[in-house]
């Protein structure tokens, strides 16, 4: 069946430009993340969601960042006014429910600011 | 920061077990330990979970110590294939850490 996906798979924009981020989580998963992965780096924890509980916004960096997460399924990422130091590559994940832990990770978007 | 330490690289032959270690020492009685693995340029992938006993699935085999304050993850006969960075999390951190690149050399 079909995986994860994200779009685009690459972004490249201007430092001060606002950009949103897609993922399609597999059908039925009802937990959703989003985790960032500077280059060279480990995974960075942004956001969780998980049914129709308030999220887990703990990881976000800064109140330029936000999610959503629309019918429980399509989630979109937003930077608003982005920074040099938001270039890295954006990765989404889900999972189903009973099983929060075992997640299947998209390809990611490769964000660079410019 | 994340929960578990794990040391940065590790280099094993191949056709040799590679034996990845872990320490979560903080873990709490209902927390299972994760295992992950990142290909180059692809997602992480998971690779097995355990609470307590040891567990075993096509890919791995994971060990956790009796106090649960450890573990280690055995590739029994590591390939070229599972040069990756591995990831040892325990999930309700969410938090992955910068896990072991190991490196299986011919």
């Amino acid at each position: 069946g079909a995986g994860v996906s994200q779009s685009p798979s690459n972004k490249v924009t201007e430092k001060g430009k606002d950009v949103e981020l897609r993922c399609d989580p597999i059908s039925g998963h009802t937990a959703l993340y989003w985790y960032r992965q500077s280059l060279g780096q480990g995974l960075e924890f942004l956001i969780y969601f998980q049914g129709n509980s308030a999220p887990d916004k703990s990881g976000l960096p800064s109140d330029r960042f936000s999610a959503e997460r629309t019918g429980g399924s399509v989630s979109t990422l937003t930077i608003q006014r982005t920074q040099q130091e938001d270039s890295a590559v954006y990765l989404c994940a889900s999972s189903p429910s009973g099983s929060r832990y075992e997640q299947f990770f998209g390809p990611g978007t490769r964000l660079t600011v410019l | 920061d994340a929960k578990t330490t794990q040391p940065p690289s590790m280099d094993c032959a191949e056709g040799r077990a590679a034996n990845l270690p872990c320490n979560h020492s903080t873990i709490s009685g209902n927390e299972y330990v994760y295992w992950y693995r990142q290909i180059h340029s692809q997602g992480p992938q998971y690779i097995i979970h355990g609470l307590k006993n040891n567990e075993t699935n096509e890919m791995a085999s994971l060990i956790i110590t009796e106090d649960r304050k450890s573990s280690t993850l055995i590739l029994p006969h590591a390939t070229l294939r599972d040069t990756a960075v591995y990831y040892c999390i325990v999930p309700f951190d969410m938090r992955f850490g910068a896990g072991t690149r190991l490196t299986v050399k011919p």
